[in-house]
């Protein structure tokens, strides 16, 4: 079963504007974090964020961690059109060895 | 440093018959994962490996799928016989121990006819 949600599905900019996509998931965890895929390509990892952090810098990238609420989201700022991907967020619970548990994603698209 | 290394890129088979899956992580990794990816879905995992031992096989039809990971290094995922739903990009990923990122192949494109 899945354990992250992600929102909204997809989501269309315009280059230079913010893209925010959220992530919902179910039961405790240790990590969080956010992949990204390119069309017909494996997944890249972008950023991991422990659960007892709130935020977490990478760049572009701004990642906010609530547990009290079960939530994250992902910030990307003055998107480029390279950020045209499908966004996962991953959840791994505790004491469960690391089992890494992918949401449906959201499918980013920024125009030029 | 190599990545996670997988073939083939691309299978199409028949319904009935059986296809096989390799990946080979990267060196060092402990942790081997692998998912299927149906279009427009998140990947769901099928197995995950510590070393040589299975951590988790919940999701994994183990009807018609069987995997196993050799040495704790290389690892091979086979379907056999495979249904038309069986069609889906299986990826395989690899890290240095569970709780830590993951690399990802670039995974198999398995069609199913």
């Amino acid at each position: 079963s899945q354990q992250g949600e992600e929102d909204p599905q997809a989501l269309s900019i315009q280059e230079g504007e913010n893209a925010t996509m959220n992530c919902s998931y179910k039961t405790s965890i240790n990590n969080l974090q956010w992949y990204r895929q390119n069309s017909g390509r494996g997944l890249v990892h972008l950023i991991l964020i422990r659960s007892n952090e709130r935020e977490k810098h990478s760049g572009r990238l701004r990642v906010t961690l609530d547990t009290s609420k079960k939530s994250s989201s992902l910030l990307i700022t003055a998107s480029r059109a390279a950020d045209t991907a499908s966004y996962f967020c991953a959840t791994d619970r505790r004491n469960q060895g690391g089992k890494l548990i992918f949401g449906q994603g959201t499918e980013l698209s920024v125009k030029p | 440093e190599a990545g996670v290394a997988q073939s083939p890129r691309y299978k199409i088979i028949e319904k009935r018959q059986s296809v096989a899956f390799w990946c080979n992580p990267i060196s060092g990794h402990a942790t081997l994962y692998w998912y299927q990816q149906i279009l427009g879905q998140g990947p769901k995992l099928l197995i995950q490996f510590q070393n040589n031992g299975v951590v988790d096989d919940s999701q994994l039809p183990k009807d018609r799928f069987s995997a196993e990971r050799l040495k704790g290094v290389d690892s091979t995922l086979k379907i056999q016989p495979a249904k038309l739903e069986d069609s889906a990009v299986y990826l395989c990923a690899s890290s240095l121990e569970g709780y830590t990122e993951a690399f990802f192949g670039q995974g198999t494109r398995l069609t199913v006819v």
